[in-house]
């Protein structure tokens, strides 16, 4: 079946610091990758997408790459803010289907 | 401005109290759906809807109805709420289908059943 895995959380780190969240999925077919956003006491918000492999999507600093060989879409961002501080939820879009799958999500919190 | 506009943000109740949470979006959206979100479990999807008087059921739709009378709206009904169905959620929507028209979140209705 179709599927995301995020790694567990609290991700915490100073200010600055380099990010790397890590999300695998399980997909038949050629599903497109999301990475969604969500700040306290709001809804997710589009943070990036890509739909084909070796696609690159990237918005404010962050940046994910579709890798079809290790199925993975691992979200980095070199330079860290506390106004980073959210849940990260990786998602999956499987090809031929109307539905996103969604990860656990992940906390990342950022302290000055 | 363009919104997914859910009410209310926090609602307490007994179990067997028929409840309902209200989403309506402003941007003519075809596709809405209702997801709960539950620590561990990320977001799953109760109801979604395709368009006006079309509606599907999502992975957990026990305990739960919807309607899709108009198009701005996609109402969220418990007939008679659980302990279980304390939960945090989300109404979204979207124009059309496919990946290229991304999800529009409400803001959240925390729910407890006590």
């Amino acid at each position: 079946g179709n599927s995301v895995t995020q790694m567990e959380g609290p991700v915490t780190l100073s200010e600055e610091a380099f990010l790397t969240i890590n999300c695998t999925y399980t997909a038949t077919g050629y599903p497109s990758l999301f990475w969604y956003v969500q700040y306290p006491g709001e809804g997710l918000q589009l943070l990036l997408k890509a739909t084909k492999a070796d696609d690159k999507g990237s918005n404010k600093g962050f940046e994910a790459t579709y890798r079809k060989e290790t199925t993975s879409f691992h979200l980095e961002k070199g330079s860290v803010q506390v106004s980073d501080s959210a849940v990260y939820f990786c998602a999956l879009f499987p090809w031929g289907t109307d539905k996103l799958i969604f990860g656990t999500g992940t906390r990342l919190q950022v302290f000055p | 401005e363009a919104q997914v506009t859910q009410n209310p943000r926090y609602l307490i109740t007994v179990t067997g109290k028929k409840l309902t949470v209200t989403c309506s979006q402003n941007m003519n959206h075809e596709y809405m759906s209702w997801y709960r979100q539950d620590p561990g479990l990320g977001l799953r999807q109760i109801y979604y809807s395709m368009n006006v008087e079309v509606t599907d059921k999502g992975d957990v739709p026990e305990g739960y109805k919807v309607s899709r009378k108009e198009k701005r709206n996609f109402p969220l009904i418990l007939e008679s709420p659980s302990p279980n169905q304390t939960s945090l959620y989300f109404c979204a929507s979207r124009r059309g289908t496919g990946v290229n028209s991304p999800l529009h979140f409400g803001n959240g209705t925390r729910l407890t059943v006590t």
